[in-house]
């Protein structure tokens, strides 16, 4: 989905824990799905993607799961670190669609010491 | 892995002028190259697809006349924003893709800050 107004969604965590981060897509066909992070003026960063014939993907310290059937994405963290603060976008694609990607909102995830 | 890199990284100007963006992907050969367009606490706009040896398809409600995009090679495409105002003040961050078509092979690069005064 686009992103309206002025204020991302922000998620704080304390080093060590546990996040989860939510995403909801906008298009039911897409069947495609990334999670981006974005560091301060820098360009997206690739992090782990997934299928729509999946519903879960691990990869190293992080996991994606996919509810289609809501039309919702979360990416999970396993004991964040202060190098994951970041801001984080799901995107979505439908292939045969010029491979467009569609970025959610995002959210600021901050990690406290 | 592969990389892009954008020049300038952060460009001023005054309002009226005109600024070109590069981006170059250095060790992959770019069969398509998109545009995007960030404002302060907000996602990724897509402005463009640029192909190269085509036109650049643009997305509804960008104006083609005013930011120009040219990828006449296969590492290099360029958009330059015309007549640039203030409210063209962005962060513009291009990506490349290879010819594989698979979404995960696109590659982001590190973005332009634009200031129009």
């Amino acid at each position: 989905g686009e992103s309206v107004g002025l204020h991302l969604p922000t998620l704080s965590v304390q080093e060590g824990d546990n996040s989860i981060i939510n995403c909801a897509y906008s298009n039911s066909a897409s069947d495609y799905f990334i999670w981006y992070k974005q560091e301060s003026g820098k360009g997206p960063q690739f992090i782990i993607d997934i299928r729509s014939n999946m519903d879960k993907r691990q990869g190293q310290r992080v996991t994606v799961l996919l509810n289609k059937t809501v039309k919702h994405l979360s990416l999970q963290i396993a004991a964040t670190q202060p190098g994951d603060s970041a801001v984080y976008f799901c995107a979505e694609i439908l292939t045969g669609g010029g491979n467009k990607l569609t970025f959610g909102t995002g959210t600021q995830l901050k990690v406290e010491l | 892995g592969a990389v892009v890199s954008q020049h300038p990284s952060r460009v001023i100007c005054k309002s009226g002028t005109s600024v070109k963006i590069e981006c170059r992907s250095l060790d992959f050969q770019a069969t398509t190259m998109f545009w995007y367009r960030q404002f302060p606490k907000q996602s990724l706009m897509l402005m463009a697809t640029s192909n190269e040896g085509s036109k650049a398809t643009y997305e509804q409600g960008v104006e083609k006349d005013k930011f120009l995009i040219n990828h006449a090679s296969l590492t290099l495409s360029t958009l330059t924003v015309t007549s640039a105002h203030p409210e063209d003040s962005s962060f513009y961050i291009c990506s490349a893709m290879t010819g594989t078509g698979i979404a995960e092979t696109q590659y982001f690069g590190p973005g332009t800050r634009l200031l129009v005064l």
